[in-house]
Order: C-alpha cells, then sequence, then structure tokens
C-alpha cells in the first residue's frame, strides 16, 4: 500500500523567511503532483513532476523530485501573505488505474 | 463550463437516507475521479472512470457507494442509507487521460449527515 507522508503538517513562518516542505512515499514513483487548497475551496494544481530530478518553479514556490531517494520537496522563498494555504502532494503509484494517493497536507500560516 | 462543476455544493440529510452527488467534468476530458475529503485530511480515492466504465472502485467504501457515467461525461456518486460518518466533502476531478495524470478538481459537495 503506497503511504505518502508530508512534514511538517503545520507550519506558521514570517513573511520574507524561506522554508521547505518535504514529501516522502513509500513505493516507487516517478509522478508527483502539488496541489494547494484553500479554506472552503478545492485543490489547485502548483506542480506537475514526471521524472527524476524534476525541479519547477513558480514565482515564490519551487518544487523538486528525486525518485531514488522517493522525496520532493516544496521550498517557499521569501514568504508572503498570500501564499497562506494548505499544501498538499500526491503520488501516482503507476501501473494501472489507481488515483493519487494524497499526503495530509502542509497547513501554512504566513504570517507579517 | 470551463472548470469541474459539482452540484449541490452542500447537502444535509439524516441517517439513512439516500443521496445523489452529480459532477460535471470538463470537457473533453475523458477520466473522472471521485474522492472524499475529512476534515484536515487529504482527499482519499473513491473511484475511477475512463469513459463509461469504472476502471477502478477500490476505494468505495462499502456497497452503500456506487457511482455511474452512463455517457462517459457526467457522473453521480449515489449513497444509499447514510451515516453520520458519511459526512465529509465529495470532490470530483477530472483529467484529459490516464496517461496526463493532471487532475482537475471541482469546488466539491459538502455532505453532512444528521
Amino acid at each position: 500500500e503506497l503511504k505518502v507522508e508530508q512534514n511538517p503538517l503545520f507550519l506558521s513562518m514570517q513573511e520574507g523567511k524561506n522554508y521547505t516542505i518535504y514529501c516522502n512515499y513509500s513505493t516507487t514513483s516517478d509522478r508527483l503532483y502539488w496541489y494547494r487548497q484553500d479554506p472552503g475551496k478545492s485543490l489547485e494544481s502548483l506542480f506537475v513532476l514526471l521524472s527524476n530530478g524534476a525541479v519547477k518553479q513558480e514565482g515564490r514556490l519551487m518544487a523538486s523530485l528525486d525518485t531514488k531517494a522517493r522525496l520532493s520537496t516544496l521550498h517557499i522563498t521569501a514568504a508572503v501573505h498570500d501564499l497562506s494555504a494548505t499544501y498538499f502532494c500526491a503520488v501516482d503509484s503507476g501501473g494501472g488505474a489507481d488515483g493519487l494517493t494524497f499526503g495530509k497536507g502542509t497547513h501554512l500560516i504566513i504570517q507579517p | 463550463g470551463a472548470g469541474v462543476s459539482q452540484t449541490p455544493s452542500n447537502k444535509v440529510t439524516e441517517k439513512g437516507k439516500y443521496v445523489e452527488l452529480r459532477c460535471d467534468p470538463i470537457s473533453g476530458h475523458t477520466a473522472l475521479y471521485w474522492y472524499r475529503q475529512s476534515l484536515g485530511q487529504g482527499p482519499e480515492f473513491l473511484i475511477y472512470f475512463q469513459g463509461t466504465g469504472a476502471a477502478d472502485d477500490s476505494g468505495l467504501p462499502n456497497d452503500r457507494f456506487f457511482a455511474v457515467r452512463p455517457e462517459g461525461s457526467v457522473s453521480t456518486l449515489k449513497i444509499q442509507r447514510t451515516e453520520r460518518g458519511d459526512s465529509a466533502v465529495y470532490l470530483c476531478a477530472s483529467s484529459l487521460d490516464r496517461n496526463t495524470g493532471e487532475l482537475f478538481f471541482g469546488e466539491g459537495s459538502r455532505l453532512t449527515v444528521l
């Protein structure tokens, strides 16, 4: 059974600081996705990582994938309040028709 | 519409009642997924359709849950004899095809069973 673990689960940080969210998963996969969810809203796709070593950046967010370590990171640079949200990573176990397996999410609060 | 549409956005029902939740995917998306999200948790996979057929229903918790997609577009998730533990947000997502992988989610249907 594929397990996806995120840490930290809660993070409060100040504007202007840098931080990294980690996503570990338990079985081989080369497809990993990051989503953002605002309170009461649905999930917004942020990044699609489809190969080992993939790195993608959008604004102050950068995501990377290391399939050998079964690890993805979401790095936040010079955080701003608008980035406050819950961030989920999700892994595609591949080889079949299963849906994505999601982590529990990282609840991020960025304070002025 | 441009995105995945789900109705109703909120549903309050009594224990033991039957409910239907509807999902209208992005036009042209052949893959459709249902997920359930409980408070403070990530979405949990329920069922996946490729076209009209349920390609994987391994996430359905028990036989009170059923979903259909008769014409390969709109899907309905049906829950019989609802229980309080069924209370959650039910999310629908669609994808251009299974190989693309990226899912586009609707706003969800919040189900509350009293």
